[in-house]
């Protein structure tokens, strides 16, 4: 049983530039999560995608989107890249049930973005 | 606002030691609370969690946790430690709806 895959692992961009990161989630799992973990620090936030919707965001600015596809796959796309964007980006998945906020995270092995 | 505060970034423990990797949260709702850990270059993997019941929490590899409401603590710990158990250690809480709020994360570094 595959658990959550990430592509690219790794990638070097420059300032100003686009980009953009996918998940797979683990199978059954209809919920995916995205997180940023800087250098030294736990991983924060950044937004829930549910039902092909963005259903929960954290404090980032409206520069990171993203999508849910039919088959709970999901990409987080970065505009306008800053210096700071420079981050292990963690996708997390989970099946929703009815306790929400019980079900637990499944994360994967992270993107680490490089921006010059 | 939930939070999260690992109180010691850095744990430095000899093998077959004992270890106490110590959390401390607050939070207006429920709480259900997390540890992770991160092993260098990898993404997180879930330890234990507490939502309810029992107060003292098993997981995998030998940790436990207990949750303490009144001091509001969660901490993690191991009666003897691994080499393989050096890592990157996180505890989080279940923040606004089903997001994880992350303290800053404990080093746990053990030598022989």
């Amino acid at each position: 049983d595959a658990g959550v895959t990430q592509s690219p692992t790794h990638l070097i961009k420059t300032r100003g530039q686009q980009v953009t990161l996918r998940c797979s989630p683990k199978s059954g799992h209809d919920t995916v999560s995205w997180y940023q973990q800087a250098l030294g620090q736990g991983p924060q936030f950044i937004f829930q995608y549910y039902e092909e919707e963005e259903r929960q965001r954290g404090n980032f600015p409206d520069r990171f989107s993203g999508h849910q596809f039919p088959n709970y796959s999901s990409e987080l796309n970065v505009n306008a890249l800053l210096l700071g964007d420079s981050a292990l980006y963690l996708c997390a998945s989970s099946l929703r049930t009815s306790g929400l906020g019980q079900e637990t995270q499944y994360f994967g092995p992270g993107t680490r973005l490089l921006v010059l | 606002a939930q939070s999260v505060t690992q109180l010691d970034s850095q744990v430095p423990v000899f093998e077959e030691a004992p270890v106490e990797l110590r959390c401390n949260y607050s939070s207006s709702v429920s709480v259900y609370l997390f540890w992770y850990v991160q092993y260098p270059n990898q993404g997180l993997q879930l330890l234990l969690k507490y939502l309810s019941g029992s107060t003292l929490v098993k997981g995998i590899n030998g940790f436990e946790a207990e949750f303490n409401k009144s001091q509001t603590s969660f901490h993690l710990r191991k009666p003897s430690v691994h080499i393989s158990d050096t890592a990157e250690y996180f505890c989080a809480v279940i923040g606004a709806g089903t997001a994880l709020i992350f303290g800053k994360g404990t080093t746990l570094s053990v030598s022989s």
